[in-house]
This record gives C-alpha cells, sequence and structure tokens, in this order.
C-alpha cells in the first residue's frame, strides 16, 4: 500500500464551474478526513467519515460542499458553483480506530479564476 | 481565541545545529493529544510525533523530541543535529477529547529554513 492517494493533485477552474476530488485512503483503515489549507495557514478540518457515514462537519463546509464516502472506501469532496474564496489546497487524510497519527495525502491544489 | 499558536513565523538555522520550534496550546479538557507535522514543499503532511496528556515521560522519535510542558500548555518541537532535507513548514496540532476525538487542530506553522 502507497498511502492516501488524492486526485488530481491540481485543479484550475474557472468561478461558477462545479469540481470534484477523490480521495483513496489506505485499504485497512475505516476513518477518511478531509482538511482545508489557504495559503499561509494551517489545514482546517472539513468532515470525517468513519466507515461510510459522515459522522461530522466543519461549519466550513458550505451548503455548496458535499462529501460522500459510498462504500467506505474512497471518498470524493465535490465544490459546486466554485468561488474565488475556495482557491485552497484540500487535503485528505485517513485513520483506523483512535489514533496516535493520521496518514495525510499530497493534496488537491485547486486554484478558482 | 487561537487554540494553538505557533508564534515563530520563520526559523533560519545552520546545517547541523539543534532548533526549537515553540507551539502554546489552549485547552480545558483533561484528556487531549499533541501532533507535529512536517510539510515539504511537495505539500504532503508527514508525521513527527505525538504526545498525550497523560504521557509522563517527553516524546521522542530518532532526531525529533517533544518537550511537553502541562502547566505552561506548552509542547516545543526539539530537531536535534538539523540537516538541509530538515527545511520545510512545521505545523503543530492537537487533537482535544478522549475516545472518539477525531479533529485536529492546526496552528499557522513555521517555515525552517537550514542553512549549509
Amino acid at each position: 500500500d502507497t498511502g492516501v492517494s488524492q486526485d488530481p493533485r491540481h485543479k484550475i477552474t474557472k468561478r461558477g464551474q462545479n469540481v470534484t476530488f477523490r480521495c483513496d485512503p489506505i485499504s485497512e483503515h475505516n476513518r477518511l478526513y478531509w482538511y482545508r489549507q489557504t495559503l499561509g495557514q494551517g489545514p482546517e478540518f472539513l468532515t470525517y467519515f468513519q466507515n461510510e457515514a459522515q459522522l461530522e462537519k466543519s461549519r466550513l463546509l458550505s451548503d455548496r460542499f458535499s462529501a460522500e464516502r459510498p462504500k467506505g472506501s474512497f471518498s470524493t469532496l465535490e465544490i459546486q458553483r466554485t468561488e474565488q474564496g475556495d482557491s485552497a489546497m484540500y487535503l485528505c487524510a485517513s485513520s483506523f480506530g483512535q489514533t496516535y497519527g493520521y496518514t495525510f495525502g499530497s493534496g488537491t491544489r485547486l486554484t478558482v479564476v | 481565541a487561537q487554540k494553538i499558536t505557533q508564534t515563530q513565523p520563520g526559523m533560519f538555522v545552520q546545517e547541523k545545529e539543534a532548533v526549537t520550534l515553540d507551539c502554546t496550546y489552549d485547552t480545558s479538557d483533561q484528556s487531549y493529544g499533541l501532533f507535529w507535522y512536517k510539510q515539504p514543499s511537495s505539500g504532503e503532511m508527514i508525521f513527527l510525533i505525538y504526545q498525550g496528556s497523560y504521557d509522563e515521560q517527553n516524546a521522542t522519535e530518532g532526531r525529533y523530541s517533544l518537550n511537553f510542558q502541562k502547566a505552561r500548555k506548552s509542547a516545543n518541537l526539539v530537531i536535534s543535529a538539523s540537516q538541509l532535507g530538515d527545511s520545510a513548514m512545521y505545523f503543530c496540532a492537537m487533537r482535544e477529547g478522549g475516545q472518539g476525538a477525531q479533529k485536529l487542530v492546526f496552528g499557522q506553522g513555521t517555515r525552517l529554513t537550514i542553512n549549509p
């Protein structure tokens, strides 16, 4: 297993378009997290799944954002009607059970023009 | 109020010197965990070290150690014998609560540059 995989690595989109990102966690990890990191800041929590259940969502996750993990394996994060303020790095992480560390992917860098 | 404060936006250190990156935290929970992550320019967050609030010994992982001062709510990262490859952003993070707590709260980070 090569770790947490995110696709695409980079995405440039026009304002108002919809975008979807994919995260493939480490196969035996049952927990999956999405974070957003803007330039010069630390990552901010967006949402968390245990298996296929979405157990917590941040207030940062507006109605334009939706995340799914349909079979408890990979996850998608969709942003509808993108805005310039959505430009950021979107990081995915996974873990197994209660953990002392999370494994992060390399992120998807979104630029909205 | 900031839950994690990293007061050093940037640090410059000569190769082979030791470096201390500061982190203070704010929580009213008795059970919490403190983490340090390294983020190179590639973007991936690399886990370095963990300290639990009930751990009596300071955590160590190779060249990394965590100077945990609970009464001062301080969790500084010490890197011994720095290397050029240590140049990166470093983030301190906290997980609050015991079983079931999952969310990490990150500080703003410190950019460490190792000079040859």
